[in-house]
């Protein structure tokens, strides 16, 4: 069976420092993982994905996440937070076999001036 | 391309009624997602369809169902509304498996619903 944990509800940093989202995940097959973000009253946007090649992966507004087996993780970063990053996150995983997703409960990434 | 859309954006129900939600795919994606947001109960999945055919089903109670049509439009149903029905539901589509790995889901606006 498949889940995903976010270690963190909340997350708080100042503009201009790294900022750091956990992922934990589960899955009988080789997932896929995804990021979302959702701006207030906004619908979910992709950030970035991972489906089996590099396991570095890059991302829109310069997040990356690091696809790492061993430790079943898919943690988001992003070198310098900006005020426009305030938003919830989410982490996904799918699996091609059962066609189920299952999203995280969602990272709230607050950011101050 | 246009987006996924959902109509309506907002909707006010009384208990006991029901409620028709829609979606309407991007151009190409056969695959349609559906999805209930809560404060409490965070993002849950309801059911995906793919070529008209219900593929999967999360762990929702029987009042909910949906259907697909010939052109990928979806409809989902909430029959006997309940207080706890109030809630952002959201719709996604995406193109089939590629190669083993699952495509991206693109989402729509999302249908806010408050039960009464």
């Amino acid at each position: 069976a498949q889940s995903v944990t976010q270690l963190d509800s909340h997350v708080s940093v100042s503009e201009g420092t790294p900022v750091l989202l956990r992922c934990n995940y589960s899955s009988s097959y080789s997932p896929s993982l995804f990021w979302y973000v959702q701006h207030p009253n906004k619908g979910l946007q992709l950030l970035l994905k991972y489906t089996s090649a590099a396991t570095l992966v890059k991302g829109i507004n310069g997040f990356e996440a690091e696809f790492k087996k061993s430790e079943t993780s898919f943690h988001l970063t992003k070198p310098s937070a900006h005020m426009s990053d305030a938003a919830e996150y989410f982490c996904v995983v799918s699996e091609a076999g059962g066609f189920k997703t299952i999203f995280g409960a969602g990272t709230r990434l607050f950011v101050k001036a | 391309k246009a987006g996924v859309t959902q109509t309506p954006r907002y909707l006010i129900k009384t208990r006991g009624q029901q409620v028709t939600l829609s979606c309407s795919p991007i151009s190409g994606h056969r695959s349609v997602s559906w999805y209930q947001q809560t404060p409490g109960q965070g993002l849950q999945f309801l059911f995906e369809y793919f070529s008209e055919t219900q593929r999967n089903k999360g762990n929702f109670p029987g009042r909910f169902s949906g259907r697909q049509f010939s052109n990928s439009r979806s409809e989902m149903n909430v029959s006997t509304l309940e207080l706890g029905d109030s809630a952002l539901y959201l719709c996604a589509s995406r193109t089939s498996t590629s190669g083993g790995a699952v495509n991206e889901q693109f989402f729509g606006p999302g249908t806010r619903l408050t039960v009464l």
